[in-house]
């Protein structure tokens, strides 16, 4: 059983289309992290939410962490092809406790 | 600054043959790990290590070991590979670990096969 489950697994969408990938788990973590990673490399850091209801935005991309710290988003405004690739949450509770990942597309 | 290098990059292996993952790190970074990634399973916490001469057993730590004789390597021997250690390995590090909610910093990955 994932402790982290993230939602959806796969997602193929158009160039300037909205998205949002989900994050939830019953248990309540310190902090989140997400990454992102491209084929043939490692896991790269977007940002990193401590805070219940903490917002933060990176360009086109808004990050929520839930009032409970126990779930999160990444919503992507206006996809283009360069966000595609594999992204991951990670939960923090002593070690790093992560999402099985979802892989975007974004076609042009 | 190298970063976070692992070698090899690719690896095939016959069951019951062993090796070692190489793992090095030039940020005079304290922690240090070693993940696997399974195609629908995210990343899985093998080993850690908090400071040189400490290491810890992670998530999914049979058939691994780790040793840490000094802060930039961290090396992972598979002790007699079996067709279930075929994966995509990952070592990572940072300052001070998960709890402070510090940058993990990953290498690019070895991708093994084990047949």
């Amino acid at each position: 059983t994932q402790l982290l489950e993230q939602s959806p697994q796969f997602l193929s969408i158009q160039e300037g289309e909205n998205l949002t990938v989900y994050c939830n788990s019953s248990s309540v973590f310190s902090s989140l992290q997400w990454y992102r990673q491209e084929p043939g490399e490692g896991p790269v850091l977007l940002v990193t939410v401590v805070t219940g209801g903490e917002v933060k935005k990176l360009k086109r991309l808004t990050f929520q962490f839930g009032d409970a710290r126990k779930d999160s988003s990444l919503h992507i405004t206006a996809a283009q092809p360069g966000d595609t690739g594999l992204y991951l949450c990670a939960g923090v509770r002593g070690k790093l406790i992560f999402g099985q990942g979802t892989e975007l597309s974004v076609k042009p | 600054n190298a970063g976070v290098t692992q070698t090899p990059k690719f690896q095939v292996l016959k069951t019951g043959q062993s090796m070692t993952l190489q793992c090095a790190q030039d940020m005079n970074h304290e922690y240090m790990s070693w993940y696997r990634q399974d195609p629908g399973m995210g990343l899985r916490l093998i080993h850690y290590s908090v400071g040189a001469g400490i290491t810890d057993q992670g998530e999914v730590p049979n058939g691994y070991n780790v040793s840490r004789s000094t802060t930039e390597d961290f090396p992972l021997r598979l002790l007699s590979a079996a067709p279930s250690q075929t994966s995509v390995y990952f070592c990572a590090s940072s300052y001070s670990g998960p709890r402070g909610a510090d940058t993990q910093y990953f290498g690019p990955g070895t991708r093994l096969t084990v047949l």
